[in-house]
């Protein structure tokens, strides 16, 4: 089966940039997509095919794709960024939809 | 307003059944795929089923496969999810999520507050 390894945990400094790794076997030739999640609350997409934006998304989110791991990059943070984030990919060879672990992003 | 509503959550007892469901609103429902996405308390997210716009795909996790049935009726906009033989590894708050377009691969745009399962005896 595919599976998406992710860093459990990311600290960064407010206004710094936060880059959150999703790794994969061949990944570049997935589409990849990032969803956040804060406490209590139900996820969101926050970028999808590995770089497009959906409406009402900032565009200090910005995603890319290449070789065994796709990125999601996070400029100019701020304290309400502060979440889980999870990577997806659709697996077709088993037609599964596959989460990453999630990877808790604190702001200090 | 884009919209699911989920309901059907509860307390069951190891072994029994229940029946989720999913209210759509706001968009054309026939024309996207439906997921159902799981949650574990403290854990991270689990994809459980997905199914086509016509049904006509259908796919489960292994963990599901084989006790749990989706579905979805297009005519009152509801996805359906049939959880039989329960188990206490099954107790999780259950997302309804939207495909962004027609096909299975598309990313999940929309997503429910979820319902809770617990599975206990």
């Amino acid at each position: 089966s595919y599976v998406l390894t992710q860093s459990p945990s990311v600290s960064v400094a407010p206004g710094q940039t936060a880059r959150i790794s999703c790794g994969g076997n061949n990944i570049e030739s997935k589409n990849v997509h990032w969803y956040q999640q804060k406490p209590g609350q139900a996820p969101v997409l926050v970028v999808y095919d590995d770089s497009d934006r959906p409406s009402g998304i900032p565009e200090r989110f910005s995603g890319s794709n290449s070789g065994n791991t796709a990125t999601l990059t996070i400029s100019r943070v701020e304290a309400g960024d502060e979440a889980d984030y999870y990577c997806q990919v659709w697996a077709s060879s088993i037609n599964h939809v596959i989460f990453g672990g999630g990877t808790k992003l604190t702001v200090l | 307003e884009v919209q699911l509503v989920e309901s059907g959550g509860g307390l069951v007892q190891p072994g029994r059944s229940l029946r989720l469901s999913c209210a759509a609103s706001g968009f054309t429902f026939d024309d996207y795929a439906m997921h159902w996405v799981r949650q574990a308390p403290g854990k991270g997210l689990e994809w459980v089923s997905h199914i086509s716009w016509n049904s006509g795909s259908i796919a489960y996790a292994d963990s599901v496969k084989g006790r749990f049935t989706i579905s979805r009726d297009n005519a009152k906009n509801s996805l359906y999810l049939q959880m039989n033989s329960l188990r206490a590894e099954d107790t999780a708050l259950y997302y309804c999520a939207k495909g962004r377009e027609l096909s299975l691969f598309s990313a999940m745009d929309v997503w429910g507050q979820g319902t809770t399962v617990t599975v206990s005896s």
